[in-house]
């Protein structure tokens, strides 16, 4: 079946600075790579959808500049935190669905905590 | 209005007895809805997924789904305390376009107990 590999799987920061997450899907093109949060006991949502080749598009709230989204192949798109501070710690987790099916695969998820 | 609602819970249910999770969704041009499963600090996996009208069964998990009313739920027969999770109910408004996103339900977190 599809996977996306999703690292680093834990990381923690220092406040100030930047991380790095990315996302490669396996065995299939990902064309579009949705990047959701979730806070602790709560549910997953969606910040924002990278597209291949094109600009991200931002849910409402969400800083475009802090949460730098790059997606420039097929197979990787790349989520950056940019001057984290402690109330960015949070489970970031990718997503994406590949041609002609109808369902999502997701990756393993990125534990952020800014210290 | 929250476009997925669901029970935060949590449900108890005995072991072995059924677990019945509900979701209703205000969007009415949803196309396909999903159950995931989630255990702490994992990701989502994926038990089921349903599109039209009526039940949909796979193994000791069916779905129900139910348009006209805007609610799909999951049943887990012969509940297992491995079943102990967070239940998230997902629409999309896309059977099969891969830049239709997906919403999620708040959760339900399901406790099977001894």
């Amino acid at each position: 079946g599809a996977v996306v590999s999703q690292h680093p799987s834990r990381v923690i920061c220092k406040s100030g600075t930047s991380v790095k997450i990315e996302c490669r899907s396996l065995d299939f093109q990902a064309t579009t790579m949705f990047w959701y949060r979730q806070f602790p006991k709560k549910s997953l949502m969606l910040m924002a959808t990278s597209n291949e080749g094109s600009k991200a598009t931002y849910e409402q709230g969400v800083e475009k500049d802090k949460f730098l989204i790059n997606h420039a192949s097929l197979t990787l798109s790349t989520l950056t935190v940019t001057s984290a501070h402690p109330e960015d710690s949070s489970f970031y987790i990718c997503s994406a669905r590949w041609q002609g099916s109808y369902g999502y695969t997701f990756g393993s998820g990125t534990r952020l905590t800014v210290v | 209005q929250k476009e997925v609602e669901q029970n935060s819970g949590p449900l108890s249910v005995p072991e072995g007895a059924i677990a019945s999770l509900n979701c209703t969704y205000s969007d009415r041009g949803s196309q396909s809805f999903f159950w995931y499963r989630q255990y702490s600090g994992k990701s989502p996996e994926l038990i089921m997924f349903i599109y039209s009208n009526g039940d949909k069964e796979d193994g000791r998990f069916t779905a129900q789904l139910n348009k006209a009313s805007q609610y799909v739920s999951l049943l887990i027969r012969d509940s297992q305390p491995s079943d102990s999770a967070t239940y998230l109910c997902a629409v999309t408004l896309s059977h099969t376009g891969t830049a239709s996103k997906l919403t999620f339900g708040t959760g339900t977190r399901l406790q099977v107990t001894l």
